[in-house]
């Protein structure tokens, strides 16, 4: 069971060059988010799906697009890169919980170190 | 917009001294989680709690969650060098649960 897969696990870009962050799970969750780590930052959501074909902004969604066309996957795109999304980007999965309604923990994958030059 | 704070930003602790580290919502919390990243790794999760005046514990660790569900508190008893890292609360509103925010973290590290 390889949980939650990030590929490629490092990039360097130079600055307006675009890229595709892929995501993929193969624990069945409906739910998968995209987060970026800067240092003192902690962790903020960019985007996040909560289902097949459904996507939805989160703190941080300017200079970044999603897509989920499977379940399994959850892709981070950045049409033209800029210095400022040098970062460390983060997948995660989940799932519903009920009793009461709610979501479960958050299963991470290992991150993607990007450097825009 | 939900803020998530959490404090202190680092904490320094000789080995056996206790550690606790606390995370502030501006908006009631449906539930919240919390995390541990060792460094150059990803977060893994501790525990949840969603239930207002929740405790939960494991082992040397204390989990907490405030009556008003827009606090909560992580105390680690007589740390050890095992629990260097940086611990994050993470927190979902009432309005969309889906929606996790995570505090900025507080690194431990402890001197042996």
């Amino acid at each position: 069971n390889a949980g939650v897969t990030q590929t490629p696990k490092f990039r360097v870009l130079k600055t307006g060059q675009s890229m595709t962050l892929l995501c993929a799970q193969d624990m069945n969750h409906e739910y998968m988010y995209w987060y970026r780590q800067d240092p003192g930052m902690g962790l903020r959501l960019i985007h996040y799906s909560v289902g097949e074909g459904t996507t939805a902004k989160g703190e941080v969604p300017d200079g970044y697009n999603v897509s989920r066309l499977k379940k399994q996957n959850f892709l981070l795109g950045l049409e033209s890169a800029a210095p400022s999304q040098t970062s460390v980007y983060f997948c995660a999965s989940s799932y519903p919980r009920s009793d009461p309604p709610n979501t479960g923990e958050l299963f991470f994958g290992e991150g993607s170190r990007l450097t825009v030059l | 917009g939900q803020q998530v704070m959490q404090i202190p930003q680092y904490q320094h602790v000789q080995e056996g001294e206790d550690f606790t580290t606390y995370c502030n919502s501006s908006t009631t919390l449906s539930n919240i989680q919390w995390y541990k990243q060792r460094p150059g790794g990803h977060p893994v999760f501790l525990i949840q709690l969603v239930k207002s005046g929740e405790v939960k514990k494991q082992k040397r660790l204390t989990f907490q969650f405030g009556e008003a569900k827009k606090n909560s508190s992580l105390h680690i008893t007589a740390t050890q060098t095992t629990d260097v890292g940086t611990y994050f609360c993470a927190g979902s509103s009432v309005y969309n649960f889906n929606k996790f925010y995570f505090g900025s973290g507080t690194k431990l590290n402890v001197k042996p």
